[in-house]
């Protein structure tokens, strides 16, 4: 089946601890994004990656950092600097742009910080 | 930028009425609007979109509308049914500079049996 893939559904981080969430899409997109979603609110843009080896910040980026070596995975470093992480964090992927195709979700992870 | 703008925040309707959610949006020469349905815990699904070229759209109980003189579009839910609960997202891309889906702030629809 394709489709993209979140890992770990929850995560737990002590304070001044880095993680790193996967995600994994195999639907052979070239476009994908991290999204921020806080309780109650819309989804805020982290950081996106148009073509491999390129990413761009979004409206939300200290304290995080990505990387796109390969096509199929965009992982997200939640740095000790993200004074605020507890929070759902979306994987989403795309054909192209926004303006041009759907884009597909995963089923996010839960981080939160103890 | 682009800006996006949803009402209502959260909206209540009986089992079988209506419901209409409604978005308007900032930059002119955005041309794709998507809407996304979210449970409680998931990720938010695609259920229905349009395109500039088009005013409204169809699938099955769910309708979109656009009017891009007012930029506004509107998702309508006929014949509500309980699983229609959920949170429901419009989004707008961004097209000049940081190329984004800028979404609205979420609507919590419930569906009173």
């Amino acid at each position: 089946d394709g489709g993209i893939t979140q890992s770990p559904k929850y995560l737990f981080r002590k304070e001044g601890q880095n993680v790193t969430l996967s995600c994994e899409q195999n639907l052979n997109h070239d476009a994908m994004y991290w999204y921020r979603q806080d309780p109650g609110q819309g989804l805020r843009l982290i950081y996106y990656s148009q073509i491999v080896n390129d990413f761009q910040k979004g409206d939300i980026a200290e304290g995080y950092s990505v990387s796109r070596e390969k096509k199929e995975s965009f992982p997200l470093t939640v740095t000790s600097a993200q004074k605020n992480p507890t929070a759902f964090y979306l994987c989403a992927s795309s054909p192209g742009t926004f303006h041009e195709a759907e884009a597909f979700f995963g089923q996010g992870t839960r981080l939160t910080v103890v | 930028g682009e800006n996006v703008e949803q009402h209502p925040s959260t909206l209540s309707v009986q089992e079988g009425d209506s419901a209409v959610i409604k978005c308007t949006y900032s930059d002119s020469a955005s041309n794709y609007f998507p809407w996304y349905k979210q449970e409680l815990g998931k990720g938010p699904q695609l259920i229905i979109d349009i395109r500039s070229n088009v005013g409204e759209k169809k699938d099955q109980r769910i309708a979109v509308t656009l009017n891009k003189t007012a930029k506004h579009f509107s998702l309508h839910i006929t014949e509500t049914q309980p699983e229609d609960s959920a949170v429901y997202f419009c989004a707008a891309p961004q097209i000049q500079g940081a190329q984004k889906l800028v979404f609205g702030q979420g609507t919590r629809l419930t569906i009173n049996p």
